[in-house]
């Protein structure tokens, strides 16, 4: 079975500098993984996807993850946090050709001024 | 509007009564999700519809969970006997196409935060 676990509940950076979600992945086959993004009172939205192209994926606002196979991870990046990055990030999975999405449990990212 | 649509944002209710809520897809999309997420967790998934039909129930708790989709657009989730472990957020998707799980562009509405009494 595939499963996701997202290795922080809450992380907190200083406006300005780099943030760093963790997440590491659990799959039998070869996964389709994703991060969304949820701010308060706001429906989730895709930041970025990897499904098996370039290992390195950019997404939306200057986020990118790099899948790691030996590593079985998935972390997301931002070189420079903004105020407005503050929200719960959710690490997904799914199998190939699946039709539902896994959810890891959600790292809440403060930014401080 | 543009996007997924839920209806009520917020429902209260009581111990046993009966719950339904309402999703409006993003038309012409085909594929419709349910998910639920309770406090402190990430979404997790209960039902999807492939146009009218459930091509996949096996995220529904147990035979207190019903949903329909009958002309393929709107859903309705409706809930039998609430219980007070009910209470959570439930999230309705939609996407365009046959694998959305694949390519991952789900679309989320706002939710219906159900809180049970």
């Amino acid at each position: 079975a595939q499963s996701v676990t997202q290795l922080d509940s809450h992380v907190s950076v200083s406006e300005g500098t780099p943030v760093l979600l963790r997440c590491n992945y659990s799959s039998s086959y070869s996964p389709s993984l994703f991060w969304y993004v949820q701010h308060p009172n706001k429906g989730l939205q895709l930041l970025l996807k990897y499904t098996s192209a370039a290992t390195l994926v950019k997404g939306i606002n200057g986020f990118e993850a790099e899948f790691k196979k030996s590593e079985t991870s998935f972390h997301l990046t931002k070189p420079s946090a903004h105020m407005s990055d503050a929200a719960e990030y959710f690490c997904v999975v799914s199998l190939r050709a699946a039709d539902k999405l896994i959810f890891g449990t959600g790292t809440r990212l403060q930014v401080f001024p | 509007g543009a996007g997924v649509s839920q209806t009520p944002s917020n429902k209260v209710t009581e111990k046993g009564k009966y719950v339904e809520l309402r999703c409006d897809p993003i038309s012409g999309h085909t594929a419709l999700y349910w998910y639920r997420q309770s406090l402190g967790q990430g979404p997790e998934f209960l039902i999807y519809f492939q146009g009218t039909g459930a091509a996949d129930d096996s995220g529904l708790p147990n035979d207190r969970f019903f949903a329909v989709r009958p002309e393929g657009s709107v859903s309705t989730l409706k809930i039998q006997r609430t219980e007070r472990g009910d209470s959570a957020v439930y999230l309705c998707a939609s996407s365009l196409g046959d694998l959305p799980a694949d390519t991952g562009e789900l679309f989320f509405g706002e939710g219906s935060r159900l809180t049970v009494l």
